[in-house]
Order: C-alpha cells, then sequence, then structure tokens
C-alpha cells in the first residue's frame, strides 16, 4: 500500500516558474528522499532529507520536512521543459527495513 | 555505464505462462531491491536481498512470485502461471548496505495478455 499522497496529483506551469509539490506521510522515518521518473522509465535519485533535518537544497531543489506534521514539500525553481517528468516522494521507515514506501506521485509538466 | 540493469526491457505473454526477469545491480552494492508499479502509481515494494539472503518479502508477493539471487551479485525475478493481474512495470534497485539511497535500473515492462 502507499505510504501517503502527493499533492497536487498533476501540475502544468510555464518554463520558468517554480513547482512546488507536496508530500504527507503516515509512520515515523529514517529518512525521505524524492525521485523523478520521465515516461515509461526507471527513477532517478534527486535528494534525499534525514528526519533530523528541517531544510535540503541542491541546485533548483529545495526539500523541506516537517516531522511533526509529517509532510515534506519539493520546490525546483526556474523550472525547465526537461523537467517535465513524474515526482515521487519515498519514506523510509525507522525500523531499519531499507524497503522504500513510495507516493503516488505528482506529475509535473513544464510548457515551453 | 556501471548503473542497474534490467533485462529485458519490455515482455508481452500470454496468461498462464511463466516469466523471468534479470537484474544486474551495480557492482559491489550488496542490497538488491524488487519493486512493482502500475500505471499512474508509485513504486510497491516487492523484496530485497542483502548479499544472497532474502531478508523480506512483501504481502504483495503471492507464492506465484520467486526471486532469486544465488551469488548475491545478480537477481532474478520468476512469475508462474501470470495473470492479467500482473500486467506492471518491474523495477529493480540496489544500495550499498552503508547508504540509504537506492538506484533504480531501467525497469522491465510487462504485459500479460
Amino acid at each position: 500500500s502507499q505510504q501517503g499522497e502527493e499533492d497536487p496529483q498533476a501540475l502544468s506551469i510555464q518554463e520558468g516558474e517554480n513547482a512546488t509539490m507536496n508530500c504527507s506521510y503516515k509512520t515515523s522515518i529514517n529518512n525521505l528522499q524524492w525521485y523523478r521518473q520521465n515516461s515509461g522509465r526507471g527513477l532517478v535519485h534527486l535528494i534525499l532529507i534525514r528526519s533530523n533535518e528541517r531544510e535540503k537544497h541542491s541546485g533548483r531543489l529545495r526539500v523541506t520536512l516537517d516531522t511533526s506534521k509529517k509532510s515534506s514539500s519539493l520546490l525546483i525553481t526556474a523550472s525547465r521543459a526537461a523537467d517535465t517528468a513524474s515526482y515521487f516522494c519515498a519514506t523510509d521507515p525507522d525500523t531499519g527495513r531499507r524497503a522504500l514506501t513510495f507516493g503516488s506521485g505528482t506529475r509535473l509538466q513544464v510548457q515551453p | 555505464d556501471t548503473g542497474v540493469s534490467q533485462d529485458p526491457r519490455h515482455k508481452i505473454t500470454k496468461r498462464g505462462q511463466n516469466v523471468t526477469f534479470r537484474c544486474d545491480p551495480i557492482s559491489e552494492h550488496n542490497r538488491l531491491y524488487w519493486y512493482r508499479q502500475t500505471l499512474g502509481q508509485g513504486p510497491e515494494f516487492l523484496t530485497y536481498f542483502q548479499n544472497e539472503a532474502q531478508l523480506e518479502k512483501s504481502r504483495l508477493l503471492s507464492n506465484r512470485f520467486s526471486a532469486e539471487r544465488p551469488k548475491g551479485s545478480f537477481s532474478t525475478l520468476e512469475i508462474q502461471r501470470t495473470e492479467q493481474g500482473d500486467s506492471a512495470m518491474y523495477l529493480c534497485a540496489s544500495s550499498l548496505d552503508s547508504e540509504e539511497t537506492q538506484y533504480f535500473g531501467p525497469g522491465t515492462r510487462l504485459l500479460v495478455l
């Protein structure tokens, strides 16, 4: 079963705009990761944020984590057409299992 | 390219047939994971190996599914007596024991007619 929800399910923006995606989850976590998936392909790891971190940056990506609300957000700044993809959050539970639990994803369309 | 590779990339089969998929992880990655992804959904965990030991299996992994990693390197996932509901993308990922990041392969897309 899916750990949580991504919001929105779909997002369409113009090139140059910022895109914000949200993720909620249900159980305690060790870390939360964001992945990107281009249509019909494998997942590419974007960024990992640990449960004791509140914000992390990587290039045009900014991730926040609020463990009290069990939520995370991914911000892509100055979006490009090449950012068009599905974005998934995945939680790594604090049980030592390491099996990731994914949300249902946000489909981002960046119009050139 | 030293990423995770999967073979075949696509498989079409008739209901009732057996299929086998292969995954070659990044060399020296001792953890290997199998996930299944249906259209419009995120991946769902199936099973994982640490070296050759299968440490966990999801309830999704019915008795028609079997996975092996005989020498702690490549892994195979076999589905016996396929059903139409088995149609999905089967994703393999690998990681080091000491790392939380999982590296995914391109997946095998299965269509059961």
